[in-house]
């Protein structure tokens, strides 16, 4: 498997415009979670999902963030407009409740967000 | 949730065990014990996980006391490639579907 994907992996962009991370889980994989990491913050969750719908939405910083998954194999996070203090890594990761499976969450490599 | 304290930076000697301390003194009776690595530009990589007893992966081994309020992660024969920061996380059962709370980790540097 080719783990979970994440594109782009660097972003560059200006204050104000629309930026969309995208992120393909493990196959098979039922959880999907957006992760974000700061120097300031550490690493902190942002929302999850399990089969499509989203379950914990409690760390998105607020109405400029949105996130979807619209089938099982892609989700996206989106921020509209962007902000220089948007700037981190942000990471995607995938599990399963499948008992054969190792209990883990499987990360994916990371978008490096730039917002100018 | 509880909580979990770690040193914020640990050296080791290359071929050397790297023990790396976490103490998780609030923690519940259903919470396992998490530890993951972030290796530099890289995603967490999970390492392993407990619950009571002791355990041990092709990676490292979890030592977990008798009360439970702390743990110690061994890497048996540290390498360069080692060098990371360590999160011992505590999370409910289902660890793998629910919240992974990082704290600042432990910084282990490698050193030849």
């Amino acid at each position: 498997d080719a783990g979970v994907i994440q594109s782009p992996r660097h972003e560059v962009t200006e204050m104000g415009q629309e930026v969309t991370l995208r992120c393909k889980p493990i196959s098979g994989h039922d959880y999907l979670f957006w992760y974000r990491q700061t120097m300031m913050r550490g690493l902190e969750l942002l929302i999850y999902f399990n089969n499509n719908v989203p379950i914990d939405d409690s760390g998105m910083p607020e109405d400029r963030f949105s996130a979807k998954m619209p089938n099982a194999s892609f989700s996206t996070l989106k921020i509209q407009p962007s902000e220089p203090r948007d700037s981190a890594v942000y990471f995607c990761a995938s599990s399963s409740l499948d008992p054969a499976v190792q209990e883990t969450q499987y990360f994916g490599p990371g978008t490096r967000l730039l917002v100018l | 949730d509880a909580k979990t304290t770690q040193p914020p930076s640990m050296d080791c000697a290359e071929g050397r065990a790297a023990n790396l301390p976490c103490n998780h003194s609030t923690i519940s009776g259903n919470e396992y014990v998490y530890w993951y690595r972030q290796i530099h530009s890289q995603g967490p990589q999970y390492i392993i996980h407990g619950l009571k007893n002791n355990e041990t992966n092709e990676m490292a081994s979890l030592i977990i006391t008798e009360d439970r309020k702390s743990s110690t992660l061994i890497l048996p024969h540290a390498t360069l490639r080692d060098t990371a920061v360590y999160y011992c996380i505590v999370s409910p059962s289902s660890g793998n579907t629910g919240k992974l709370i990082f704290g600042q980790g432990t910084t282990l540097q490698v050193k030849p």
